[in-house]
């Protein structure tokens, strides 16, 4: 069965510095997509990045970037140049599938709270 | 709508009644998902309706918990003889499932149950 760890209950970082929230997933299924979401304090769930198993490139959007280490079944979100606004949880998450298909369920890791200071 | 919606937004019942919560999930969006999330903690996945296929319904964490679904659209999750560590918001979630998409969920704003 496919799980997903994030040891991180609470990171805490300034503003203008980055920060790096771990993941660590198992699965045995070489084909899967991780996801990354963040959760404000509203409640909403956004998405922020995607990365394939198959994926040649490590996933970046914008200030997000994923660092995928496959050997070692990690994940990690970085984040850039951290603002106020970043203040939140996240959440990583696994399907076991190929990218564009069904999938098995999306599975998500406990969460990191991640606090931005001035 | 433009988005996932869902009824009601909050719930207050009593010990022991049932509840219904009720997902709309994006036009198209095949796939379908229920989650829990407690207060501060993560999201507890219940079940996920994908097509025509068999649900996936291992998240579901006693036989009071049932969900269906009406072909691709409205689904409504059901608790029966709710207790007070139901209390929490019920997430749905929807997604499209297209060839080279990354099949990225789409949230609703999600349900607050509180069990008196």
């Amino acid at each position: 069965a496919q799980k997903i760890t994030q040891t991180q209950p609470g990171m805490f970082v300034q503003e203008k510095e980055a920060v790096t929230l771990d993941c660590t997933y198992d699965t045995s299924d070489p084909s899967y997509g991780l996801f990354w979401y963040k959760q404000p304090s509203s409640g909403e769930m956004i998405f922020l990045i995607y990365q394939g198993s198959y994926d040649q490139q490590n996933a970046t959007e914008g200030r997000y970037s994923l660092n995928f280490q496959k050997a070692r079944k990690s994940a990690n979100l970085v984040i850039s140049a951290s603002q106020l606004g970043d203040s939140a949880m996240y959440f990583c998450a696994m399907r076991e599938g190929e990218r564009g298909q069904a999938g098995t369920a999306l599975i998500f890791g406990k969460g990191t709270t991640l606090s931005v200071s001035s | 709508g433009a988005g996932v919606s869902q009824s009601p937004s909050n719930k207050v019942t009593e010990k022991g009644k049932d509840v219904e919560l009720r997902c709309d999930p994006i036009s198209g969006h095949t796939a379908l998902y229920w989650y829990r999330q407690r207060l501060g903690q993560g999201l507890e996945f219940l079940i996920y309706f994908q097509g025509n296929s068999a649900p996936d319904k291992s998240g579901l964490p006693s036989d009071r918990f049932s969900a269906e679904r009406t072909g691709e659209s409205v689904s409504t999750l059901t608790i029966q003889r709710t207790q007070q560590e139901d209390s929490a918001v019920y997430l749905c979630a929807s997604s499209l499932v297209l060839a080279g998409y990354t099949g990225e969920l789409f949230f609703g704003e999600g349900s607050r149950l509180t069990v008196l």
